[in-house]
């Protein structure tokens, strides 16, 4: 069992909807949480970063973390074209970072 | 803050050549970590740096593969006698120990053995 899993998808929106993204995770030791975004061929992104539960806002993205659950989620509301890429979910615990396999996500004009 | 570099961005390589990668952290970042990713996986993890010391090294990791930062600095990553699985592409990723400890990536290395 991998430390951090993700439905790899793909999902595909129209332009304006509100995606959902989710992970869970088994190490009771997480403590940080981080979602990037990854272009066809380029490095990850880092786009949110929380620590323990809780939800963080930034712009149109909003990261919620539950850990009494192990469920990590990223919302996207009124997706656009330009959100089309793959996101991954990470988790954090000492030194080390741990990555779910990717969402692949395109969004509709 | 320039971000992460890494070159060559490609590099295609004929099955048993060596071939080397260079990385070059954001400046004030002390922790250097690369990473390994195939098409539809997330970042796998090779080895990490702290200032010159590698710290940790993915038990995975075949013994043709070789990394050094040797002053704490810049970072390489070699792969002796290249095999037809050793194509991925390459991450490298850097952060300061003591504050969020965010990671930043760079843009990779495509690796193409034929």
């Amino acid at each position: 069992q991998k430390e951090v899993e993700q439905d790899p998808g793909p999902l595909s929106v129209p332009e304006g909807a509100i995606v959902s993204l989710n992970c869970t995770y088994s190490n009771s030791a997480f403590q940080y949480f981080m979602w990037y975004r990854q272009y066809s061929r380029k490095g990850p992104e880092l786009l949110m970063y929380t620590y323990s539960s809780g939800n963080k806002e930034d712009g149109r993205f909003t990261a919620q973390v539950d850990k009494s659950s192990k469920y990590i989620s990223l919302f996207i509301r009124d997706s656009q074209p330009s959100d089309s890429a793959t996101y991954l979910c990470a988790a954090k615990t000492g030194n080390q970072f741990y990555f779910g396999t990717g969402t692949s996500l395109t969004v509709i004009p | 803050d320039t971000g992460v570099s890494q070159n060559p961005r490609h590099k295609i390589t004929k099955r048993g050549q060596n071939v080397t990668f260079r990385c070059d952290p954001i400046s004030e970042h002390n922790r250097l970590y690369w990473y390994r990713q195939t098409l539809g996986q997330g970042p796998e993890f090779l080895t990490y740096f702290q200032n010159e010391a590698q710290l940790e090294k993915s038990r995975l990791l075949s013994d043709r593969f070789s990394a050094e930062r040797p002053k704490g600095s810049f970072s390489t990553l070699e792969i002796q006698r290249t095999e037809q699985g050793d194509s991925a592409m390459y991450l490298c990723a850097s952060t300061r120990t003591g504050t969020d400890e965010k990671l930043f990536f760079g843009s990779g290395t495509q690796l193409s053995v034929l």
